[in-house]
């Protein structure tokens, strides 16, 4: 069965430069969520769109931003990346079907190094 | 959404079963319990879900009290590959579902 794309799976940056993590969902889901997972921590909650709109807000800094597009994939955009940006991002896409929102399913992540 | 508590790690012997359990005193009625694995570095991996019934898939079982205020995940044969850290985390279905991680269980299967 098809999963969650994410692309790059690695990126290296130097500190201030910026940098863009891909999501593309599984076929016929609508719903795409980013987690950030530091170096020896829980996955954390970003951001998450249904249908392009964004449908909840995380901890995420002022510096990312992320949309989804008409064809459901994600883009999380980073700007003036720091140290502590470094990190496993995983996306998960789910869908909605008769209002309940079905399970959630991740992607390989991309780890990202800032130097 | 309710806290989860669980045992920061479990052993167990390869072939043997793997009860982990997850407490979730604060629950209220519309919230699911759900259970994923991340194995090392990995995408979290579903495993099962389930609001009051207990559950059962080709992976595991899930087990919830009658008072909902915790349940237990049961891997019926054990395996090296699941080696993993398990999260048991609340939430409700709807519009959208964010998942709250915690700190989660790491289980480690010994030969």
């Amino acid at each position: 069965a098809a999963g969650v794309i994410q692309s790059p799976r690695h990126l290296i940056k130097e500190k201030r430069e910026t940098a863009t993590l891909k999501c593309y969902p599984i076929p016929r889901h609508d719903t795409v969520y980013w987690y950030q997972q530091g170096p020896g921590q829980d996955p954390q909650f970003l951001i998450s769109f249904y249908e392009k709109m964004q449908s909840d807000k995380g901890s995420i800094p002022d510096r990312f931003s992320a949309q989804q597009f008409s064809d459901y994939h994600s883009e999380l955009n980073m700007s003036s990346l720091e140290l502590g940006d470094s990190a496993l991002y995983f996306c998960a896409s789910s869908s909605l079907a008769g209002g309940i929102q079905e399970t959630q399913y991740f992607g390989p992540g991309t780890r990202l190094l800032v130097l | 959404d309710a806290k989860t508590t669980q045992p920061p790690s479990m052993d167990c012997a390869e072939g043997r079963a793997a009860n982990l359990p997850c407490n979730h005193s604060t629950i209220s009625g519309n919230e699911y319990v759900y259970w994923y694995r991340q194995i090392h570095s990995q995408g979290p991996q579903y495993i099962i879900h389930g609001l009051k019934n207990n559950e059962t898939n080709e992976m595991a079982s899930l087990i919830i009290t009658e008072d909902r205020k915790s349940s237990t995940l049961i891997l019926p044969h054990a395996t090296l590959r699941d080696t993993a850290v398990y999260y048991c985390i609340v939430g409700k279905d709807g519009a959208t579902n964010k998942l709250i991680f915690g700190t989660g269980t790491l289980l480690a299967v010994q030969p």
